[in-house]
């Protein structure tokens, strides 16, 4: 069965330093995609970076990159220089893009980030 | 675009109780699910449909009906509420691209059942 892990409940991290956001997976398919979101304090879940299972090279959007370690099964999120605004949960998850319905996805618990002045 | 609505954004329901929670998208999008958002959970997946006439159960479907007879919209059906189902309920859509499948998620209903 499928299944992603966040071990860090929360997390700080000082305004303008990097910070990276464990993940984990487990999953018997050769195709997947992999997903960050970031989830603020009013609740709605804004999409950040994606993954597939296949794709080379690691996803950059922006100050977002996603380290993937495919052989570790792991997929962290890592923040460069942080902002105040980037205080939020951020949910890691996971999903088939090919073959399968690419729309079941699977969370794991969520870390929140707390960006400190 | 509006996106994906959601409607209401809160509600408060007695045990028993039934009731309809409105999810709408204006993409054209194939795909749309029903995710729930429990404390300290992340998001799990109640029901999703591909298509329009074609729904199937999720992770956590007990107590929840869903259907979907047009592309823009899938409702989520609560027949008989329980306190159990308190909760905070995600709409999402998505289409399949050739490098990403971004679900694009509704701003959510939080649902207090008594």
């Amino acid at each position: 069965a499928q299944k992603i892990t966040q071990t860090q409940p929360g997390m700080f991290v000082q305004e303008k330093e990097a910070v990276t956001l464990d993940c984990t997976y487990d999953t018997s398919d050769p195709s997947y995609g992999l997903f960050w979101y970031k989830q603020p304090s009013s609740g709605e879940m804004i999409f950040l970076i994606y993954q597939g299972s296949y794709d080379q090279q690691n996803a950059t959007e922006g100050r977002y990159s996603l380290n993937f370690q495919k052989a570790r099964k792991s997929a962290n999120l890592v923040i460069s220089a942080s902002q105040l605004g980037d205080s939020a949960m951020y949910f890691c998850a996971m999903s088939r893009p090919y073959g399968g319905a690419t729309n079941k996805l699977i969370f794991g618990t969520g870390t929140l980030l707390a960006v400190q002045p | 675009n509006a996106g994906v609505t959601q409607t209401p954004k809160f509600q408060v329901l007695k045990t028993g109780q039934s009731m309809t929670l409105q999810c709408a998208q204006d993409m054209n999008h194939e795909y749309m699910s029903w995710y729930r958002q429990d404390p300290g959970m992340g998001l799990r997946l109640i029901h999703y449909s591909v298509g329009a006439g074609i729904t199937d159960q999720g992770e956590v479907p007990n107590g929840y009906n869903v259907s979907r007879s047009t592309t823009e919209d899938f409702p989520l059906r609560l027949l008989s509420a329980a306190p159990s189902q308190t909760s905070v309920y995600f709409c999402a859509s998505s289409y399949w691209h050739a490098s990403t499948d971004t679900q694009y998620f509704g701003p959510g209903t939080r649902l207090t059942v008594l």
